[in-house]
Formats: structure tokens, sequence, C-alpha cells
């Protein structure tokens, strides 16, 4: 079955480099939701979409912004990195109305050098 | 959101019952409490969720109590791709028809051969 792709896998970035990781959903799902996951952390909720309009909003920072574009694949942007910012990243998916829960991605691990 | 508490760490030897405690003292009557584990440096995965009633399936089971207070998942036979740290999340749904998952601090379960 098709899972949740992200790209890259890797990344790794300069201080106030900025940075853009994407996200392909489980074709048919609606919502999309990024998670921050620092060394050692427990993922942190960073922003969701459903149906390409930003629906919930956690601790995400003012350099990151976010889209779910028409074919419901979404991208974080993430500008004037910080070696903070040095995390992994997942994306999850989920379809409303199923509760077979979120499928998540892989993510992608981003390196602030 | 209303908080979960689970131990840090836990030990199992393979092939024998698990049982993970969960306590949501302050959890509202809509709240589902869902439960995710994450292997190392992989994505989150569903395991199971539940309202109310008692839930299988081939993963897991979940047991909850009488006053919706606490949970215990129990996997039925552990093995060593079962070691993993396990989130007992409370859901809080958005007005857009997603919901969101907090994660708190779950517990790593060890598997001793």
């Amino acid at each position: 079955a098709a899972g949740v792709i992200q790209s890259p896998r890797h990344l790794i970035k300069e201080k106030r480099e900025t940075a853009t990781l994407k996200c392909y959903p489980i074709p048919r799902h609606d919502t999309v939701y990024w998670y921050q996951q620092g060394p050692g952390q427990d993922p942190q909720f960073l922003i969701s979409f459903y149906e390409k309009m930003q629906s919930d909003k956690g601790s995400i920072p003012d350099r990151f912004s976010a889209q779910q574009f028409s074919d419901y694949h979404s991208e974080l942007n993430m500008s004037s990195l910080e070696l903070g910012d040095s995390a992994l990243y997942f994306c999850a998916s989920s379809l409303k109305g199923s509760w077979y829960g979120y499928t998540f991605g892989s993510g992608t691990r981003l390196t602030v050098v | 959101d209303a908080k979960t508490t689970q131990p840090n760490s836990m030990e199992s030897n393979e092939e024998e019952p698990v049982h993970l405690p969960c306590n949501h003292s302050t959890i509202s009557g809509t709240d589902y409490i869902h439960w995710y584990r994450q292997l190392p440096s992989q994505g989150p995965e569903y395991v199971i969720h539940g309202l109310t009633s008692n839930v299988n399936n081939r993963m897991a089971s979940l047991a909850i109590a009488e006053d919706r207070k606490s949970s215990t998942l129990i996997l039925h036979r552990a093995t060593l791709r079962d070691a993993a740290v396990y989130y007992c999340i409370l859901s809080s749904s958005s007005g857009a028809g997603s919901y969101q998952l907090t994660f708190g601090k779950g517990t790593k379960l060890s598997v001793i051969p």
C-alpha cells in the first residue's frame, strides 16, 4: 500500500539559509500534519491542513510557513535557519471521518551547520 | 488538552505479554484514547484507539477503565520488533474536521531476548 512520502530524506543547510521539505500524503487523504522532533525529544505538532486550508497551528516559528497544494501535497518552508532547527521533521496524513489514525512518513532529517 | 501520564520505561521478556499503563484522569467525555509507537529512526505508527469499550486489533488490545481515567495497552506476545517508545494520546478535534494529536512523554519499551 502507498505510504506517506517525504523528501528529501536528509538535508544539510547552513545557518540563515532556507529549506523546503515536501510531503506527499496517502492518496485520498485530505489532511496533512507536520511535526518536529528534536534529538531525544518527543514529536511536537507544528501545523496541519485540511482540504488545502490551515486547520490547526502548534508551536511553529514565524520563520516557518507551510501550505497544502491542489494535489494535496504539502510543503514546509523554513527560512533564516538556526542551529536549533536541526531535527527530524515528520509529515502525517489522515482522512476526515476515518478512524484509522494518522499515517506518518519516514521523516526528513534536517541538519543546520 | 487533557494530559496523560505514562511510565518512562518498561522491560519485557520476549514472547511474554506486556501491559503498558496510561493515566488520563482529566479526560473529557469526547476524547478518544490513541496509542502510537515509534521505532528507532522511524516515524510514529498507529497502534490502536478507543473511546469507552475495550478494543482489539491485529497489533494489540486496549483495555479502558470503566471511569475512563486510565487505560492499558496490551501486547499479547512481545517480540524484539516491539521495542519502541509507546505514546498514549488523547485526541482533540479541531473545527476543520481533523483531530490533533499532541505527543507527550511516552514509555520506552525494551524487549529482552
